[in-house]
């Protein structure tokens, strides 16, 4: 089945960094990937990038390149993400979700969905 | 401005059907990339409702369905129920620039 277990909140100043843990259990971690995907308050869900937790490939959204930097440690199946340079519009809850980054050679894209999520982890950013 | 259009709200009285709309284009859904549907109960992550147009996860209720025509899918859910009362939000693969996943902006559900 699978579970994902994220690191908890963090209040932080404009400017920092911030970095989140993803700890997986119940199945084998590197047959998968792991997407993060960020909520701001009463806001909708928003795609930040993933990472293979086969060969540690990753893509990002191009809003968040330079900026995001996603990890992993196959040895405790943890993935982490790395948020740099924080503004206050950074402020939201950031969910990890396991991603089969299963490609479709037909269609040139992926097709899998993300399931199970993490619990999320609320990241504050203000002076 | 979500790359997936969905309404802001929908509501329905107890033991209605309600649908919810998720409009797209040809570089998503209408290039035939699947569309996934999730649930967000309030205060909670996400849960995977539909995979694949209309696939249901075990123990999802067979009161949701999915449905996907053209550059537009749907969310059916029959029999409303006060515990349905959630956030949805629709995802597909969107293949442009360098291709990246993208979400609807979600649809509050209300039951009346």
């Amino acid at each position: 089945q699978g579970q994902l277990v994220q690191s908890g909140g963090e209040v932080t100043k404009p400017g920092a960094s911030v970095k989140v843990s993803c700890k997986a259990s119940g199945y084998i971690f590197t047959h998968y990937g792991i997407s993060w995907v960020r909520q701001a308050p009463g806001q909708g869900l928003e795609w930040m990038g993933w990472i293979s937790g086969y060969n540690g490939k990753t893509n990002s959204a191009q809003k968040f390149q330079g900026r995001v930097i996603m990890t992993t440690d196959t040895s405790t199946s943890t993935a982490y993400m790395e948020l740099r340079s924080l503004r206050s519009d950074d402020t939201a809850v950031y969910y990890c979700a396991r991603d089969l980054l299963e490609w479709d050679v037909v269609l040139n894209g992926y097709t899998n969905w993300f399931d199970p999520w993490g619990q999320g982890t609320l990241v504050t950013v203000s002076a | 401005q979500s790359v997936l259009a969905q309404p802001p709200s929908v509501s329905g009285a107890p033991g209605q059907r309600v649908t919810i709309s998720c409009t797209g284009s040809s570089s998503n859904i209408g290039a035939g990339f699947p569309v996934h549907w999730y649930q967000q109960l309030p205060g909670t992550a996400p849960k995977l409702l539909i995979s694949g147009n209309n696939n249901r996860p075990s123990g999802v209720p067979d009161r949701f369905s999915g449905s996907r025509s053209g550059t537009s899918a749907s969310l059916a859910i029959t029999g409303l129920q006060a515990e349905d009362e959630a956030d949805y939000y629709c995802q597909s693969w969107d293949r442009s620039l360098n291709g990246f996943w993208v979400f609807g902006g979600g649809t509050k559900l209300t039951v009346l």
